[in-house]
């Protein structure tokens, strides 16, 4: 099993930019959500999902977008990204509430 | 809204020594309270979680935590530390059981072990 897969790693946008970032998990789990982290801050939560096409906000959810049309997959969209997002996101997904959250390995984006 | 603090951003120790993280939930609720690992260029990993089961509980390499409810505290220890144990650790809180929607972080302890 791949576990939760993150793509791409690295990323540089230009201020306007718009992007998606993929996030895949192949463990048939029905959560799934996004974090950011940034320094001294933590990692903070941008939206999730419980289930194919239900999604809802977290505590970070303005500039970004998201869907999820399948189990599998659970894309985050900039729209028209601003140096504020400079970040690295996290993707995470668990089975249910109550059971260990799995997270991905991180896209690390910066917005000049 | 459900909260946590970890008191100090860097902690230093000696190889060897007692390692203590320190984490505070805020609620009168007991939550669900979780320590997750992040090592370098790496995503986070789950330590220990707390589910009401036990006040001890007892995690992956060696690192076990206490529930103290009076102290709403929940801090992290490993009798003797390694080197390997060099990385960023996070407390957590949740009160829908912990799955990836509702997990609440502290900013983050630094751990460094000196040689």
């Amino acid at each position: 099993n791949a576990g939760v897969t993150q793509t791409p790693k690295f990323q540089v946008l230009k201020t306007g930019q718009s992007m998606t970032l993929q996030c895949a998990q192949d463990m048939n789990h029905e959560y799934m959500s996004w974090y950011r982290q940034d320094p001294g801050m933590g990692l903070r939560l941008i939206h999730y999902s419980v289930g194919a096409g239900i999604t809802d906000q977290g505590e970070v959810p303005n500039g970004y977008n998201v869907s999820r049309s399948t189990t599998e997959d659970f894309p985050l969209r900039l729209l028209s990204a601003a140096p504020s997002q400079t970040s690295v996101y996290f993707c995470a997904s668990s089975l249910n509430r109550g059971i260990e959250a799995f997270f991905g390995q991180g896209t690390r984006l910066t917005v000049v | 809204a459900q909260s946590v603090t970890q008191l100090g951003s860097h902690v230093s120790v000696s190889e060897g020594a007692l390692v203590l993280l320190r984490c505070n939930y805020s609620s009168s609720v007991p939550p669900y309270l979780f320590w997750y690992v992040q090592y370098p260029n790496q995503g986070l990993q789950l330590l220990l979680k707390y589910t009401s089961a036990a006040t001890l509980v007892k995690g992956i390499n060696g690192f076990e935590a206490e529930f103290k409810k009076s102290e709403t505290s929940f801090h992290l220890t490993k009798p003797s530390a390694h080197m390997s144990d060099a990385a960023e650790y996070f407390c957590a809180v949740s009160y829908s059981g912990g799955g990836a929607d509702g997990l609440t972080f502290g900013k983050g302890t630094h751990l460094i072990i000196q040689p």
